[in-house]
This record gives structure tokens, C-alpha cells and sequence, in this order.
């Protein structure tokens, strides 16, 4: 079936640097898309979206990429904090169709002290 | 403002029993969303409960059930439990149906089924 997965599983980083968190989708019909944090202990929490008619979007200190080429999506974390410790993971949907959501995996991301 | 609250945090339950968790969702918001998560699915999206109606609906059997009252506070229920269903259980509120953005998350339910 159709999912969403995330190439890196774990991903460590030394704090100051910055962080890449990478996620393929395989429905292209989906045309919306949110990076959600999730704290040990906590539900998720929204960090960034992007609509499939945008390549780039940015936040505070997050950049989401959208490459539909090749189904794929990227969170970039600028000047990483351990408070940026967290397992990160990707959602693929059509706006307005919550049953045809997908949630990825999850990466958890580490930040070296 | 007080965030999503989710009762119980844990509950261990034994095959065949039954369960109703309970979700109060943040004030003023009115749509009310069901997840399951673990670590062999990840999240999952369940169903969701606009002014006390179903809006939406995820891939899970019927054992899976929920309802919104009219003060926006949702229930979940799944019946005839199965081992497989120990999972921590995720309710999330927005504004409104679809209102993704405005969504905010529950510290959730750990279910354990024994």
C-alpha cells in the first residue's frame, strides 16, 4: 500500500549545527504536507507545513523542502538545540480528506551537547 | 489557556474486555481527532468528530467507535480488545474540520491489553 517512510531512522548532531531530517512519500495525489516534534512523553506537535504548489517554506529556524519530482520532503533544523531532541516525523494528505492522511515513521533526532 | 487533556494516561485491559478513553479539547475548539500510534504502525489516523458528527473515518475495524457530546468533548471506545490494540492512543483538537495548523495534540492514553 501507499506509505510514507523516512530514510534515516536515528540521526545524531552536535549542537550549533544543523539538522536534515529526510522523508519520501509515494502518493501523489497528496497535497499537503505538516512536520510534526514529538517529545518523549508528549503527542506530536505541529512545527511546519507546506501545500504541493510550494517547493520551500520557512519558520522559525525550520525550512521545509518539497521536491515532487521525486516524492520527497525535508525538514531542516537551523542552529540545532538539544531542546530539538525529539522523534520527528512527516505527514502526507489531501487538505480536505483527513482518512487519506499518512504519518511516517519517525526519525529521532539527538543533539550533542 | 489549558491544552488538551486526555483521561486516563494508562490503563491495562485484558483480551475481550472494553475501553472508553476520554478527550477534553481545548476551549473554543471544536473538532475533536482519534489516533493510535506504535511502534510497529506509527500514527494513525482514526476518526474525527465535528459538532458532534463523524466527519471522517480511518482504516480500523468497527470494535473502534467514538462519539462528541456537545460540549466538544469526544469519547473513543473499542470493544472485544486485542492484543494488537495496545498502542497509546492520541486525541487531538482544532479549531475546526481540517483545521491541520491549528491542531494540537494530547499527551495521549497508553493502553496496554494483556
Amino acid at each position: 500500500g501507499e506509505s510514507v517512510g523516512l530514510h534515516l531512522p536515528t540521526l545524531s548532531v552536535q549542537e550549533g549545527d544543523n539538522s536534515i531530517i529526510n522523508c519520501a512519500y509515494s502518493n501523489s495525489a497528496s497535497d499537503y504536507f505538516i512536520w510534526y516534534k514529538q517529545e518523549s512523553g508528549k503527542g506530536p506537535q505541529f512545527i511546519i507545513d507546506i501545500r504541493s504548489n510550494m517547493d520551500k517554506r520557512q519558520g522559525q529556524r525550520v525550512t521545509v523542502l518539497l521536491n515532487k519530482t521525486v516524492k520527497h520532503l525535508s525538514l531542516q533544523i537551523a542552529a540545532t538545540q538539544p531542546g530539538d531532541s525529539a522523534v520527528y516525523f512527516c505527514a502526507e494528505m489531501s487538505k480536505t480528506s483527513y482518512d487519506k492522511v499518512i504519518f511516517g515513521p519517525g526519525t529521532s533526532l539527538s543533539v550533542i551537547p | 489557556k489549558a491544552g488538551v487533556t486526555q483521561t486516563p494516561r494508562y490503563l491495562i485491559k485484558t483480551r475481550g474486555q472494553q475501553v472508553t478513553l476520554s478527550c477534553s479539547p481545548i476551549s473554543g475548539h471544536r473538532s475533536v481527532s482519534w489516533y493510535q500510534q506504535t511502534p510497529g504502525q506509527g500514527l494513525q489516523f482514526l476518526f474525527e468528530y465535528f459538532s458532534e458528527t463523524q466527519r471522517n473515518k480511518g482504516n480500523f475495524p468497527g470494535r473502534f467507535s467514538g462519539r462528541q457530546f456537545s460540549n466538544s468533548r469526544s469519547e473513543m471506545n473499542v470493544s472485544t480488545l486485542e492484543l494488537g490494540d495496545s498502542a497509546l492512543y492520541l486525541c487531538a483538537s482544532s479549531l475546526g474540520s481540517g483545521s491541520w495548523e491549528t491542531q494540537y495534540f494530547g499527551p495521549g492514553t497508553r493502553l496496554l491489553v494483556l
